[in-house]
């Protein structure tokens, strides 16, 4: 079992629609827990943190479910510009750093 | 103030060759990422390091590959004799602290293809 792992997406979606994006994780002692995008050949960059009372930004809403290990992230009202591919990541503190990202799931909104 | 600085954003080597990347982390940022992402997968983290120590070197091959972060200077990621299957873009990332209780920022990244 792969220690993070994502929706295998792609994700076809028209304008406007809301989608969700789950991710599961195998340790359960990992912290932190985060979402990134990362558009075609760029770099990765932080859309939100992910706390277990949850968190919302804008129509970007993530949540934490620490019993059952799982993350997700919902975004509403879709727009052409969210099409990215969205990566889960966890934070694993023992044994030295590690930093886990997941495989990434692929959105594309079309008009 | 300038963000994560890569180069060369693009770098190809012929097979046995060596590939030096460069990674010049965010101003006031002492702790610095290396991921590889190989085409249609995910960031596989390499290694982490502080000025001048080596954190956590778990996710670098064995052999061929090395690192390092000098007191003076970008962080480096070495890989010798250059093999087919180290194409891939190389991210660095870093933070002001310790990731996970901080954001990483990331560069744009070097592309590297070998012939």
């Amino acid at each position: 079992r792969k220690e993070v792992e994502q929706d295998p997406g792609p994700f076809n979606v028209p304008e406007g629609a809301t989608v969700a994006f789950n991710c599961t994780y195998s340790n359960s002692a990992s912290q932190s827990f985060f979402w990134y995008r990362q558009d075609c050949r760029k770099e990765p960059k932080l859309l939100m943190s992910v706390y277990s009372s949850g968190n919302e930004d804008g129509r970007f809403t993530a949540q934490l479910n620490r019993a059952s290990q799982y993350i997700s992230l919902l975004i509403r009202d879709s727009k052409l510009s969210d099409s990215a591919t969205y990566l889960c990541v966890v934070n694993n503190p023992t044994g030295g750093f590690k930093t886990i990202f997941g495989a990434g799931t692929r959105l594309f909104v079309k008009a | 103030n300038a963000g994560v600085m890569q180069n060369p954003r693009h770098l190809v080597r012929r097979r046995g060759q060596e590939a030096r990347l460069r990674c010049s982390p965010m101003k006031g940022h002492s702790h610095v990422y290396w991921y590889r992402q190989l085409p249609e997968e995910g960031l596989k983290f390499m290694v982490y390091l502080q000025k001048e120590n080596i954190i956590d070197e778990s996710g670098m091959p064995k052999e061929r590959f090395s690192a390092e972060f000098p007191k003076e200077g970008p962080s480096i990621l070495r890989i010798q004799q250059v093999v087919r299957g180290d194409s891939a873009a190389y991210f660095c990332a870093s933070s002001g602290g310790l990731a996970g209780d901080n954001e990483q920022f990331f560069g744009p990244g070097t592309r590297l293809t070998v012939l």
